[in-house]
């Protein structure tokens, strides 16, 4: 009964390299949800993807970032360029089907924390 | 425009009670969540709102009125394992479309 699962945990990358983050979501959950926290605030909604589709990327900022949620295997952040700017800890939820069957919470994985240096 | 706002520390003693306020502007209402985060882990679920009223759970009770877009997570017996960041958030999206948006977040620092 394996929860979100999100690799690497930890990153370290140097200005101008790219992060590839992975999230793996829960069993039976087909929506994927990208969020953004700086230390000391709060979740910033980035990405809302189901299999194949951006579903909403209004949170994405328009360049260097970008997601994927492919038929097979995990969804994808991608960071290109990385700047210091980009430092934070990027965490990754999933939901069942949007239906109203449930409270429709958010199941978060442990988050992967990126440093550039 | 979104904006989800709470307080961003409070103390309290462990044992004793407190009250966490949210209060929220936001485009659309389908419900309202509370989230405890510990330091370096990731947000959990605590409690659900949509219709007003309180809500309770164990030693977690959520308050919401829709009217005054405000809500409050009550903590009774408190221990020190709660120390932790709670976040309020609001689903604004149409019927089933699961996108939350987080306030910044209350840091609850218990003391014996």
């Amino acid at each position: 009964n394996a929860g979100v699962m999100q690799n690497p945990r930890h990153l370290v990358r140097r200005r101008g390299q790219e992060a590839r983050l992975r999230c793996s979501p829960m069993k039976g959950h087909s929506h994927v949800y990208w969020y953004r926290q700086l230390p000391e605030e709060g979740l910033k909604f980035m990405v809302y993807l189901q299999k194949e589709n951006i579903i909403d990327e209004s949170g994405m900022p328009k360049e260097r970032f970008s997601a994927e949620f492919p038929k097979e295997g995990p969804s994808i952040l991608r960071i290109q360029q990385v700047v210091r700017g980009d430092s934070a800890a990027y965490f990754c939820a999933s939901s069942p089907k949007d239906r109203w069957a449930n409270t429709g919470e958010l199941f978060f994985g442990e988050g992967s924390r990126l440093t550039v240096l | 425009g979104q904006n989800i706002d709470q307080p961003t520390e409070m103390t309290a003693t462990e044992g004793a009670i407190v009250q966490i306020n949210c209060t929220y502007q936001t485009s659309g209402f389908n419900g309202l969540f509370w989230y405890q985060q510990h330091a370096g882990e990731a947000p959990t679920f605590l409690s659900y709102n949509v219709l007003d009223g309180l809500e309770e759970k164990g030693r977690f009770s959520s308050f919401l009125s829709r009217s005054k877009g405000y809500s409050y997570l009550l903590l009774k017996e408190l221990q020190m394992k709660d120390s932790a960041s709670y976040l309020c958030a609001v689903r604004d999206g149409p019927g089933g479309y699961n996108k939350l948006i987080f306030g910044a977040g209350t840091r609850l620092a218990v003391h014996p």
